[in-house]
């Protein structure tokens, strides 16, 4: 079946520097890949997405570029900020024969914390 | 246009009590899901409906049931709730356009306590 395998956490960092967090997955076909966000207290948004092989996604300055060669969608920001704090969701739906239906396959979460 | 909504936003169970997890979308999406959130184990997908009267196990429905007997609402219930279920619930929708159909909108969450 599908998954999706994210680098551990909790991630503390101080405002300006630089993040990256790591997303593998194992998934026959093409998947799409996804990364949302949670903020304190609130329902997951999408943060990003890629539909095939060497996309990036892109959006409030973070990025991730679909490698299926290393089966792969890690996630960057060259500068976080205090607002950044929040957990972050690597994610995908399969698309293996028929219809997915956009069934997510989420992994565990990484929880990222900026100071000042 | 509200999105998807949650009620309630928390609740207390005693065990083996019921209860129905209540959630809405007003934007004519016709793929709604619903996921639990444990500590450190991301979401997995309870149930999910791809229309009206259309609804579909996903990977850990022992223990719930839905329905939907509208494009707008997807009502999950407990029947008998177990500590096990303890949890953060989330529903989601997705566009019916082809172009944006993978792309879930998510509602606030209903946090639950079975003691």
């Amino acid at each position: 079946g599908n998954s999706v395998t994210q680098m551990e956490g909790p991630v503390t960092l101080s405002e300006e520097a630089f993040l990256t967090i790591n997303c593998t997955y194992t998934a026959t076909g093409y998947p799409s890949l996804f990364w949302y966000v949670q903020y304190p207290g609130e329902g997951l948004q999408l943060l990003l997405k890629a539909t095939k092989a060497d996309d990036k996604g892109s959006n409030k300055g973070f990025e991730a570029t679909y490698r299926k060669e290393t089966t792969s969608f890690h996630l960057e920001k060259g500068s976080v900020q205090v607002s950044d704090s929040a957990v972050y969701f690597c994610a995908l739906v399969g698309r293996a024969g028929g219809t997915s239906y956009g069934k997510l396959t989420f992994g565990q979460g990484t929880i990222l914390t900026v100071h000042p | 246009n509200a999105g998807v909504t949650q009620t309630p936003k928390f609740r207390i169970l005693k065990i083996g009590q019921s209860m129905t997890l209540q959630c809405a979308q007003d934007m004519n999406h016709n793929y709604m899901y619903w996921y639990r959130q444990d500590p450190g184990m991301g979401l997995k997908l309870i149930y999910y409906s791809v229309g009206a009267g259309i609804t579909d196990k996903g990977e850990v429905p022992n223990g719930y049931n839905v329905s939907r007997s509208t494009t707008e609402d997807f009502p999950l219930r407990l029947e008998l709730a177990a500590p096990s279920q303890t949890s953060v619930y989330f529903c989601a929708s997705s566009s019916p356009n082809r172009a944006n159909q993978e792309t879930q909108y998510f509602g606030p969450g209903t946090r639950l306590l079975v003691l």
